[in-house]
């Protein structure tokens, strides 16, 4: 079964901090992923995708990484600003074009 | 440019009423999805267009929903009668197309209520 699985399912730091995001997946065939924030009362707003070959994506503090091999991705914030309190979902994307979203992660970032 | 624009932002009916869901996506894009988001959960595709045509409906409780996208621009889902686990965040989104690392952009979606 086609699943994405994220951990922690929250966490909170505080402002500066950095932290980790964790995606695992069994998704098969594997086309892409996807890593999405989604702001209380919000639809999601992308943040990077990856391909099967790119191994790590930048998007300003946002870095993902993605272990096709192990078949798990992170995403890592670097100095954390209280504007990144949201929803981080993890999102992968079948060769039928049917994307599978994670239950995401839940980050408070407090001053 | 505009992002997909849903209305109303907020509805709240009755059991076994009507409603319905507007959406328009950004300009140019041929793919629209509907997805149904529950509390502390992901997202879940109901339907997906490519132009007019619904390519992948399989997860839309057809007893009671329809959708429809006239023209291949904008679309309507609606939900006849509703009931109380239909309470939700309906979200909207659009891409250029289908398939591959295309982006989806999605609306701030309609939170649905039903008492």
């Amino acid at each position: 079964k086609n699943q994405v699985e994220q951990s922690p399912q929250s966490l909170i730091i505080l402002e500066g901090k950095n932290c980790t995001l964790q995606c695992n997946y069994t998704v098969s065939p594997f086309s892409n992923l996807r890593w999405y924030k989604q702001d209380t009362g919000r639809g999601p707003v992308s943040l990077t995708i990856m391909t099967f070959s790119e191994n790590t994506k930048s998007n300003g503090r946002y870095t993902a990484t993605l272990d096709a091999d192990t078949k798990q991705s992170s995403l890592h914030i670097t100095a954390s600003q209280l504007s990144d309190s949201a929803s981080y979902i993890c999102v992968v994307s079948a060769n039928t074009d049917k994307l599978i979203f994670g239950t995401g992660t839940r980050l408070q970032v407090f001053p | 440019e505009a992002g997909v624009v849903q209305s109303p932002r907020y509805k709240i009916i009755e059991k076994k009423q009507p409603v319905a869901f507007w959406c328009n996506p950004i300009s140019g894009h041929n793919t629209l999805y509907w997805y149904r988001q529950n509390l502390g959960q992901g997202p879940e595709l109901l339907i997906r267009y490519e132009n007019e045509e619904a390519v992948d409906d399989s997860q839309l409780p057809k007893d009671r929903f329809s959708a429809e996208r006239l023209k291949g621009v904008d679309s309507t889902l609606k939900i006849q009668p509703a009931e109380l686990g239909d309470s939700a965040v309906y979200l909207c989104a659009s891409s250029l197309e289908a398939g591959g690392p295309h982006e989806q952009y999605f609306g701030p979606g309609t939170r649905l209520t039903v008492t």
